[in-house]
């Protein structure tokens, strides 16, 4: 089955202590990214990747970093999390052609304390 | 830069009414555009999208959409709403000068649709 998954479903931690939030897809996408989602706001980009060794910020990269070793998995990981770091996060991927719809994973909802 | 905007963060309609969810782009070329939806618990699915073909596009479970490029609007509308329809829908624009779109893809704040028995 073609999936986006993402581990873990829910994490709470406490604050500056480092965490990583795993992302595999096995559909051979070139393309994959972090979203957050927060009440009011949407999904707003975090980081996003075009192809292995290839990564760029989004729209709100600060106190997040991400990297691309292999094709299917695109790690988040936060160095020093802080409370403004709660959010819904979610990675997504796709083909890189003109209008693929991305396909989700299922979220990761972080609470940080 | 481009934006969307989406009118009403709730929604609600009774069982079998028309559903309306109203999504304004800002661009000046026609970009791309797609309609998401959000159930309890789940990451985000595509419902339908519109890359340059027919105005009218259809696409999952009932919904279509219209592009109206005199409106800036691409306003999801499905006739007869369904319980199973409850969920958050994202409308969601690409720039077509982009490499192929998803890298700048800017989402909506999103709209809770509830259906009322």
């Amino acid at each position: 089955e073609a999936q986006v998954t993402q581990n873990p479903r829910y994490l709470i931690t406490v604050t500056g202590k480092k965490l990583t939030v795993t992302c595999s897809q096995n559909m051979n996408h070139e393309y994959m990214s972090w979203y957050r989602q927060d009440p009011g706001l949407g999904l707003r980009q975090i980081y996003y990747s075009m192809n292995v060794e290839v990564t760029d910020k989004g729209d709100v990269p600060e106190g997040y970093k991400v990297s691309r070793k292999e094709k299917r998995n695109f790690p988040l990981i936060l160095e020093s999390p802080s409370p403004n770091q709660t959010s819904l996060y979610f990675c997504a991927s796709s083909l890189p052609r003109t209008g693929s719809p991305l396909h989700f994973g299922n979220g990761t909802r972080l609470t940080v304390t | 830069a481009q934006s969307v905007t989406q009118l009403g963060s709730h929604v609600s309609v009774s069982e079998g009414a028309l559903v309306l969810l109203r999504c304004n782009y800002s661009s000046s070329v026609p970009p791309y555009l797609f309609w998401y939806v959000q159930y309890p618990n789940q990451g985000l699915q595509l419902l339908l999208k519109y890359t340059s073909a027919a105005t009218l596009v259809k696409g999952i479970n009932g919904f279509e959409a219209e592009f109206k490029k005199s409106e800036t609007s691409f306003h999801l509308t499905k006739p007869s709403a369904h319980m199973s329809d409850a969920a958050e829908y994202f409308c969601a624009v690409s720039d077509r000068a982009s490499n192929f779109g998803n890298e700048k893809l800017t989402f909506g704040t999103g709209t809770r649709l509830t259906i009322i028995p």
